[in-house]
């Protein structure tokens, strides 16, 4: 168990439709990233939190965003779905280590688009 | 920019076969490497890491070496079991920017009996 929970595991919709992705970090964890995971990208960086504030971006959508509350729970929202977004969506985590750290990923949500 | 080339899958071996995962990086400054596992309807989770040029990482009976002149961290194994089959990730982390992990394209291992 790495500490990080996400929920829902599983969520399947229809296309045009909207989701939202819940992370909870380990303990004492700052900083949150989200990774897309799909069978012909691999995984992709999309968004990191740090303390609330947004740190850096990767290949998110501009039909995607997130956020870090102040408990530091952090949300992936996507909006106007599309049959390319179905995938496996990672939530990590990491505390202060810099790049020495290593990150705590969750199980994954997995998003099917029909 | 910041990437990292994998030996491309699947691999598959034998029980009790000698292993070996290729993994290359190209990075500005001095990256932390990484090998992430993934098994099956899991996530991924930390095998083992170097943070320096020359370091050995160790894991499970898993090895990797920080080759600074080779830009290389293959990932190896003496003898695999079929509870190895799994995806392997070979990741870098900067100590600029975002600190966020780049992955490598995964490589698919599979352990026959």
């Amino acid at each position: 168990d790495s500490g990080v929970t996400q929920t829902p595991k599983h969520l399947i919709t229809a296309t045009g439709q909207r989701v939202t992705l819940r992370c909870s970090p380990r303990s004492g964890d700052l900083s949150v990233y989200w990774y897309q995971q799909s069978l012909d990208q691999g995984l992709q960086f999309l968004i990191q939190y740090y303390n609330g504030e947004e740190r850096a971006k990767g290949n998110i959508l501009e039909r995607f965003s997130a956020q870090q509350f102040p408990d530091l729970h952090s949300e992936l929202n996507l909006s106007s779905l599309e049959l390319g977004d179905s995938a496996l969506y990672f939530c990590a985590s990491s505390g202060s280590q810099g790049r020495t750290g290593e990150l705590f990923f969750g199980e994954g949500s997995r998003l099917t688009v029909l | 920019g910041n990437s990292v080339t994998q030996m491309e899958g699947p691999v598959t071996l034998s029980e009790e076969a000698f292993l070996t995962i290729n993994c290359t990086y190209t990075a500005t400054g001095y990256p932390s490497l990484f090998w992430y596992v993934q098994y099956p309807g899991e996530g991924l989770q930390l095998l083992l890491k170097a943070t320096k040029a020359d370091d050995k990482g160790s894991n499970k009976g898993f090895e990797a070496t920080y080759r600074k002149e080779t830009t290389s961290f293959h990932l190896e194994k003496g003898s695999v079991q079929v509870s190895d089959s799994a995806v392997y990730f070979c990741a870098l982390r900067l100590i600029q920017g975002a600190q966020k992990l780049v992955f490598g394209q995964g490589t698919r291992l599979t352990i026959n009996p």
